[in-house]
């Protein structure tokens, strides 16, 4: 199994561009995850999905968008980047829904926004 | 949002040496408790998963208690190793499942 995967590794974006963070899973997992780590922070929740055609809002939505058609693609999309969302993305999934699971997560993508 | 701390936010420690760090979080609304390992240029691996007051989890030469009455976790590393230079982070579940991590323990084993 390859786990999580993500693509692109790295990207730099100009202002106002767009563009879709790739995440696939082929652990037949129901939840999947979208987190940012900054300097010095905690990861913070974007979204997650419970399961195909179904997503939800975390900590941190605005700016972005998800899809979930499904159960093991959960793409990211930045519509209009910012400088603020200059960051370090994670995504992660996971099987049960009672959150006592591990989350698997991802290599990342480091996203510099200029 | 839920306040999840760790401190420190990063310790030197010698190798053989042990160490330990805290993860505080809200005593009210515990569900359970996450340590993962993450180290340098990899994703975060999961340590453990903690559910109840006075529980002790161990892998290896590190280990974990709860007091979830207070709000905390220690982590432990007995004799440190080069290799468990990593960052520690802790996830507080709440028990309406909200899940808040902490900016994480970076450790750094000199030898």
């Amino acid at each position: 199994n390859a786990g999580v995967t993500q693509t692109p590794k790295f990207r730099i974006l100009k202002i106002g561009q767009s563009m879709t963070l790739q995440c696939t899973q082929d652990m037949n997992h129901n939840y999947m995850y979208w987190y940012r780590q900054d300097p010095g922070m905690g990861l913070k929740l974007i979204y997650y999905s419970v399961g195909a055609g179904i997503t939800d809002k975390g900590e941190v939505p605005n700016g972005y968008n998800v899809s979930r058609s499904t159960t093991e693609d959960f793409p990211l999309r930045l519509e209009l980047a910012a400088p603020s969302q200059t960051s370090v993305y994670f995504c992660a999934s996971s099987y049960g829904s009672g959150g006592l699971e591990t989350q698997y997560f991802g290599p990342g993508t480091r996203l510099l926004v200029l | 949002i839920l306040n999840v701390e760790q401190s420190p936010q990063s310790l030197h420690v010698q190798e053989g040496d042990s160490t330990n760090f805290t993860c505080s979080f809200p005593s009210s609304n515990f569900y359970a408790l996450h340590w993962y390992r993450w180290e340098t240029a990899k994703s975060p691996e999961a340590l453990f998963v903690m559910t109840l007051n006075g529980d002790e989890k161990k892998k290896g030469r590190i280990s974990a208690t709860l007091n979830t009455k207070e709000g905390y976790s220690y982590l432990y590393i007995k004799g440190s190793q080069p290799e468990d230079s990593a960052t520690y982070l802790c996830a507080f579940l709440s028990n309406d499942y909200k899940l808040s991590f902490g900016a994480g323990t970076t450790v750094t084993v000199r030898a």
